[in-house]
């Protein structure tokens, strides 16, 4: 059920780009992402529903391709408030599913 | 502020006790679910519901129960606490098509 979220982990130094992706063995009809700081509650970054559009949040973009059930979220020119570990989800009718999550570590 | 307001923020329960770990909104959002995170696991669906009245099971539901007498608030609560609900627990709520707005969790330690 849980979507599958690679890499696992990364680490980044300032300014450098990243991609996060996501897959799902079940049909995604949308996708949903988000951040979560240690300590914190996760915090919503943005939804793509289908039809392949891509969305942008700061310089963090994201696509979605439904026909794969792949959604990618690109972290372009990384800042040390990128930090943290990033779950994309989606629904299975009413109930809602994070993936495995990526921890991301930006460094100076 | 807008938001969901999660209480207790810190808990620690003896084993066999039971609590209620309370969970409200005012944003007026139909969906709301409990979600525990533990080190390693993500975060893993309890229990959900889609409106006042309507309630259902996630992926872990053994030893929590759930009501939803209002659209506002969605408390769990724990039967009798076992070491293995030892988690965080986040509480979320949407609108329909929109992402979920989180609480700022509850740390429980079952000793």
């Amino acid at each position: 059920q849980q979507p599958v979220q690679s890499p696992q982990a990364v680490i980044l130094r300032e300014g450098e780009d990243a991609v996060i992706n996501c897959s799902s063995s079940k049909a995604l009809y949308s996708v949903h992402w988000y951040r979560q700081k240690h300590g914190e509650a996760p915090v919503f970054l943005m939804i793509l529903l289908k039809g392949g559009e891509q969305k942008g949040h700061e310089k963090i973009s994201a696509s979605f391709n439904e026909k794969k059930q792949q959604s990618s979220l690109y972290l372009t020119a990384s800042q040390l408030s990128y930090s943290g570990t990033y779950f994309c989800g989606r629904f299975t009718g009413n109930q809602f599913y994070f993936g495995t999550g990526t921890s991301l570590t930006v460094i100076p | 502020n807008a938001g969901v307001t999660q209480t207790p923020k810190f808990q620690v329960l003896k084993t066999g006790q039971s609590m209620t770990l309370q969970c409200a909104q005012d944003m007026n959002h139909e969906y709301m679910s409990w979600y525990r995170q533990d080190p390693g696991m993500g975060l893993r669906l309890i229990h959900y519901s889609v409106g006042a009245g309507i309630t259902d099971q996630g992926e872990v539901p053994n030893g929590y129960n759930v009501s939803r007498s209002t659209t506002e608030d969605f408390p769990l609560r724990l039967l009798s606490a076992a070491p293995s609900q030892t988690s965080v627990y986040f509480c979320a709520s949407s609108a329909s098509n929109y992402g979920y707005t989180f609480g700022s969790g509850t740390r429980l330690t079952v000793v």
